[in-house]
């Protein structure tokens, strides 16, 4: 079956630091790959979307790249923010339909 | 902005009762869907529905679990005699189309049976 691994949390960072949250998957086809953002008493946000290798998603100075042949989707971002706190979940969906499986989440905080 | 709304924010509720988790979806989308995050584990899908009818449910979606469109606004998740282990937030979604993983989901709604 269709699973996500991400890199466990709480991630620490310093404001204006580099992020990465590591994000691998295993699937049967050519999933579609997601990162959805939660903040604080809040739903799940979706932040970028990439559909086939070698895709790049970005939104809000978010970036991550569809790696086929690693089965990665890893979430990158040149300079954090406070308000870039929050629990940070990686996705897939499969062809045949649309239902998302997820990944553990991470949680990301950013210290002034 | 669009948005999925939950109500309630938070429910408790004796083991063995019955509680409805109550949504309402985008009024333009036409494919809606129920989450849950047991503490500390992954976000599982339950069962996605679309034309007044479940459209796919994962092996979590048993007897004990329904859902309904009664009112062509709300869109609900029953589950009976709760049990201890469904403690957990509930998320509801929906969807214009399926596009995939393209959803807007509500905030949640945390169950806690007690």
């Amino acid at each position: 079956g269709n699973s996500v691994t991400q890199m466990e949390g709480p991630v620490t960072l310093s404001e204006e630091a580099f992020l990465t949250i590591n994000c691998t998957y295993t699937a049967t086809g050519y999933p579609s790959l997601f990162w959805y953002v939660q903040y604080p008493g809040e739903g799940l946000q979706l932040l970028l979307k990439a559909t086939k290798a070698d895709d790049k998603g970005s939104n809000k100075g978010f970036e991550a790249t569809y790696r086929k042949e690693t089965t990665s989707f890893h979430l990158e971002k040149g300079s954090v923010q406070v308000s870039d706190s929050a629990v940070y979940f990686c996705a897939l969906s499969e062809n045949a339909g649309n239902m998302l499986t997820f990944g553990g989440g991470t949680r990301l905080m950013v210290k002034p | 902005e669009p948005e999925v709304t939950q109500t309630p924010s938070h429910q408790v509720t004796q083991m063995g009762q019955e509680v409805i988790l109550r949504c309402v979806p985008i009024s333009n989308h036409l494919y809606f869907y129920w989450y849950r995050q047991i503490l500390g584990q992954k976000v599982e899908f339950l069962v996605s529905f679309y034309n007044n009818e479940i459209s796919e449910k994962s092996e979590i979606f048993d007897d004990q679990f329904s859902v309904e469109r009664p009112d062509g606004s709300n869109f609900t998740l029953k589950i009976r005699s709760t049990k201890l282990e469904d403690s957990a937030m509930y998320f509801c979604a929906s969807s214009e189309d399926r596009a995939r993983g393209s959803y807007t989901f509500g905030s949640g709604t945390r169950l806690t049976v007690v």
